[in-house]
């Protein structure tokens, strides 16, 4: 089992729709959540971050955590083109090591 | 210079030689981290550093790979003897401080430096 999982994708949704990206984590002691967009060819990006179970937004992004559950989900309202690009999703481990998933590729069709 | 820069952006190189990965942390970040990203795959943890030590080697893939940081700032990574199967995109990020009781671990990352191996 990955310690970070997450579905590869791709994950279409129409403009102004909202993607929802899910990925769960193995171990039960994590604290610190992120997630990171990276356009092709170019390097990750922190877009969010979220300590505390519940809701956290932020603009058009809302990060989702349920620890109990070890579970953590991101939402994109209003997509847009601009947001078609690889989501990761990383989970603090020991020594601060940020363990990543694979990445969801999200693409907002017109 | 306000964020990580790595050097040399494009590597290509033959089977069986050697190269070396730069990476300039943001300034007075004092954790550094190496990934390897292969194409079309998430990021893989090769090492970490806090401040020139590092307590965490353990992605180091094979001996083939070292990694060095000197005066809390540059580091470098080593391929030895380098392998097709070593291809990839080497990104590197820092960020404030890491420890296992903390929880602010925000990582910035350079624009990675792509390696060919033919």
């Amino acid at each position: 089992q990955k310690e970070v999982e997450q579905n590869s994708g791709p994950l279409s949704v129409p403009e102004g729709a909202i993607a929802s990206l899910n990925c769960t984590y193995s171990d039960r002691g994590s604290q610190s959540f992120f997630w990171y967009r990276q356009y092709s060819g170019k390097s990750p990006e922190l877009i969010m971050f979220i300590y505390s179970n519940g809701d956290k937004e932020d603009g058009r992004f809302t990060a989702q955590l349920n620890k109990a559950s070890q579970y953590v989900s991101l939402l994109i309202r209003d997509s847009q083109p601009s947001d078609s690009a690889t989501y990761l999703c990383a989970v603090k481990g020991s020594w601060g090591k940020l363990q990543f998933g694979a990445g969801t590729q999200v693409v907002v069709t017109p | 210079g306000a964020g990580v820069s790595q050097s040399p952006s494009n590597k290509v190189t033959e089977k069986g030689k050697d190269v070396e990965l730069r990476c300039d942390p943001i300034s007075g970040h004092t954790a550094l981290y190496w990934y390897r990203q292969r194409l079309g795959q998430g990021l893989e943890f090769l090492i970490y550093f806090q401040g020139n030590s590092a307590p965490d080697k353990s992605g180091l893939p094979s001996d083939r790979f070292s990694a060095e940081r000197t005066g809390e700032s540059v580091s470098t990574l080593t391929i030895q003897r380098t392998q097709q199967e070593d291809s990839a995109v080497y990104l590197c990020a820092s960020s404030l401080a890491s420890s296992s009781g903390g929880r602010y671990n925000e990582q910035f990352f350079g624009p990675g430096t792509r390696l060919t191996v033919l």
